[in-house]
This record gives C-alpha cells, sequence and structure tokens, in this order.
C-alpha cells in the first residue's frame, strides 16, 4: 500500500519559473524526508522535517512539512536546469515498526 | 570512504537462473535495506537489517533472499529469477534506524533484466 501521493508526476518547466511539489497521506509521519536523485544514481538527501508547520530552506529550495505532519511540499524558486532530477518524499512511519516510505516521486525537467 | 556500493552495475538473467546482488558500505551503519524501482511505482522497500545477524522483510519480499553475516554486508539473493523482478535495485545504509533525521545512503543501483 502506497502511503505517500506525489504530485504532479510529471513537470517540465523553463529556466527561471518557480515551482512547487507536493507530498500528501493520510497517514501521520513521524518526520519526512525529501531525496533527489539523477538519472544513473541512488538517491541523495536534501531535507529532513520533524516538527509540523515546520519550514526549512536549502538556497532556493523551501520545504515545508504540514501542521498535522501528513503533508509536505518542496517549493523551487526560479528553478536552473541543475534542478534538473526526480524528488522523491519519504515518511518516516510511526508505531512499533517503523520505516521509511517513498512516494512515487515527481520527475521533474528544466529547461535553458 | 567510498560509501555504499554495488555490484553488478548491469545484469542480465534468464528465466530459472539465480544470483546475488553485492552491497557493502564502510560508514559502520547499523542498518542496511534493499530497495526495488520500477517507473511509476517509486522506491519498494524488499528487506531490510537493523544489524549483523537481523533481517526482516520489507513490503515486496517474496522471490528475493538476505542475509548479514557481518556489519559491512548485505547480499540480496534472487532464487529463481523472473520477469517481474526486473527492475533498478537500490541498497540503502543508515546509522540508526530510529532516529528522525535518520539520512539513508544510497549505492549507485544494480540495473537487473530478466528475459
Amino acid at each position: 500500500t502506497q502511503l505517500l501521493e506525489q504530485s504532479p508526476q510529471f513537470l517540465s518547466i523553463q529556466e527561471g519559473e518557480n515551482l512547487t511539489v507536493y507530498c500528501n497521506s493520510s497517514s501521520v509521519f513521524s518526520s519526512l524526508q525529501w531525496y533527489r536523485q539523477e538519472p544513473g544514481e541512488g538517491p541523495v538527501l536534501l531535507v529532513t522535517v520533524v516538527t509540523g508547520g515546520e519550514v526549512k530552506k536549502l538556497k532556493r529550495l523551501t520545504f515545508q512539512f504540514g501542521d498535522a505532519r501528513k503533508d509536505s511540499s518542496l517549493h523551487i524558486t526560479a528553478a536552473q536546469p541543475g534542478d534538473t532530477g526526480l524528488y522523491l518524499c519519504a515518511g518516516l512511519t510511526q508505531g512499533g515498526s517503523e520505516k521509511l516510505v517513498f512516494g512515487k516521486g515527481t520527475k521533474l525537467t528544466v529547461n535553458p | 570512504n567510498a560509501g555504499v556500493t554495488q555490484t553488478p552495475k548491469f545484469q542480465v538473467l534468464k528465466t530459472g537462473q539465480s544470483m546475488t546482488l553485492q552491497c557493502a558500505q564502510d560508514m559502520n551503519h547499523e542498518y542496511m535495506s534493499w530497495y526495488r524501482q520500477d517507473p511509476g511505482m517509486g522506491l519498494r522497500l524488499i528487506h531490510y537489517s537493523v544489524g549483523a545477524g537481523i533481517t526482516d522483510q520489507g513490503e515486496v519480499p517474496n522471490g528475493y533472499n538476505v542475509s548479514r553475516s557481518t556489519t559491512e554486508d548485505f547480499p540480496l539473493r534472487l532464487l529463481s529469477a523472473a520477469p517481474s523482478q526486473t527492475s533498478v535495485y537500490f541498497c540503502a545504509s543508515s546509522s540508526r534506524r530510529d532516529s528522525y533525521y535518520n539520512e539513508q545512503f544510497f549505492g549507485p543501483g544494480t540495473r537487473l533484466t530478466v528475459l
């Protein structure tokens, strides 16, 4: 069962545009992570958010964790071709057997 | 410090063949896991280990075996390959399974095709 829904699945924009990627669930997570994956490589961690309502910034990337810890968003300002890649959100489930559950990903292409 | 290494990078098998995907990490991480990545499906957990001698099943364990005899190595065995196992396989490790800030370090992946 896929607990995390990411949208959009594909996004193609021009350099300089802004964009937002969403990660939604009906489940509460202990924490939520965002990874970026480039072709032929493994995912690399961008950020972890833990507290409901938390906002973290990484240069032009802004990450937000929903107040109820069920959803998150990634906003990129003035996208650049180097931002191209697959963006994955991953939630750490609660309970006695914590697991990291991944969304299906958003494939972003930034055209020069 | 090589991080997480995986071999082979590419593999083609015939239906029914068996093979082992190798994974090693040199960061002394306790937690290791195997994922498969299929188009439109994201990353799905196959098996994981919280330490040497301890393994458990993930979301899609059927057709795969694992063992963890050392902290460093976590091989994934395909017992009798099937076309449905065509995928890209990623091994990952992390220092603490129960930390909220637990970062997973991924290997470069093994692209497997089963004919």
